[in-house]
């Protein structure tokens, strides 16, 4: 079945910096890649999505880009707020039509 | 209401005794998952309901662990038996449609196993 390494588990950045969070995947197959923002104490958010057919995608402060030959995609953060502080996850749809998810990373913005 | 609504939002139950999770999905969405989230730890797939075909049940850890949807709509995990590793958060998600598209999560069912 499908694999999703995600890197680094934990990030701390300063204010207005940039974060990479960086996501591998094992079955070539894949076509969609969402990432996900999860709050303490809430269920995870869609942020940005990016399907195969494309190599970069942005959304104001946040970008994410897709190497299908590399079967790696990644989230960027530009300008970091304190509010970006969280739980985030890349997940990759399988053959079967499920989100598996990435184990997480904890981003850290300080003030 | 407007989103996924998860109940109870937590569960203190002893080892050995049975417990139900229930999921009320948005009004429509005929995909439904559930995932569990142990502390510090990522999302681990449980199982996929979609329309009428059979689930995919195949990230259910163990025969302890079951769930039904009743009606396309609301759906229950049940666990027998409980373990203290049973003790995470449980996460129900709806979506649209079948296929790659976004998953709309409730808050979670946090359950402890003393």
């Amino acid at each position: 079945g499908e694999n999703v390494e995600q890197h680094p588990s934990t990030l701390s950045v300063q204010e207005g910096d940039s974060a990479v969070i960086k996501c591998t995947y094992s079955d070539s197959a894949s076509n969609y890649f969402p990432w996900y923002k999860q709050e303490l104490g809430k269920g995870p958010q869609l942020i940005i999505d990016i399907r195969s057919n494309v190599g970069e995608k942005k959304d104001q402060r946040i970008a994410v880009t897709l190497n299908k030959t590399a079967k790696h995609f990644s989230l960027h953060i530009t300008e970091t707020q304190p509010e970006d502080s969280a739980v985030y996850f890349c997940a990759v749809c399988d053959d079967t039509g499920k989100l598996i998810f990435g184990q997480g990373t904890t981003l850290q913005v300080k003030p | 209401g407007a989103g996924v609504s998860q109940s109870p939002s937590n569960k203190v139950t002893e080892k050995g005794k049975d417990v139900e999770l229930r999921c009320d999905p948005i009004s429509g969405h005929t995909a439904l998952y559930w995932y569990r989230q142990s502390l510090g730890q990522g999302l681990e797939f449980l199982i996929y309901f979609q329309g009428n075909s059979a689930p995919d049940k195949s990230g259910l850890p163990s025969d302890r662990f079951s769930a039904e949807r009743t009606g396309g709509s609301v759906s229950t995990l049940t666990i027998q038996r409980t373990q203290q590793e049973d003790s995470a958060v449980y996460l129900c998600a709806s979506s649209l449609a079948s296929g790659p598209g976004e998953l709309f999560f409730g808050e979670g069912s946090r359950l402890t196993v003393l």
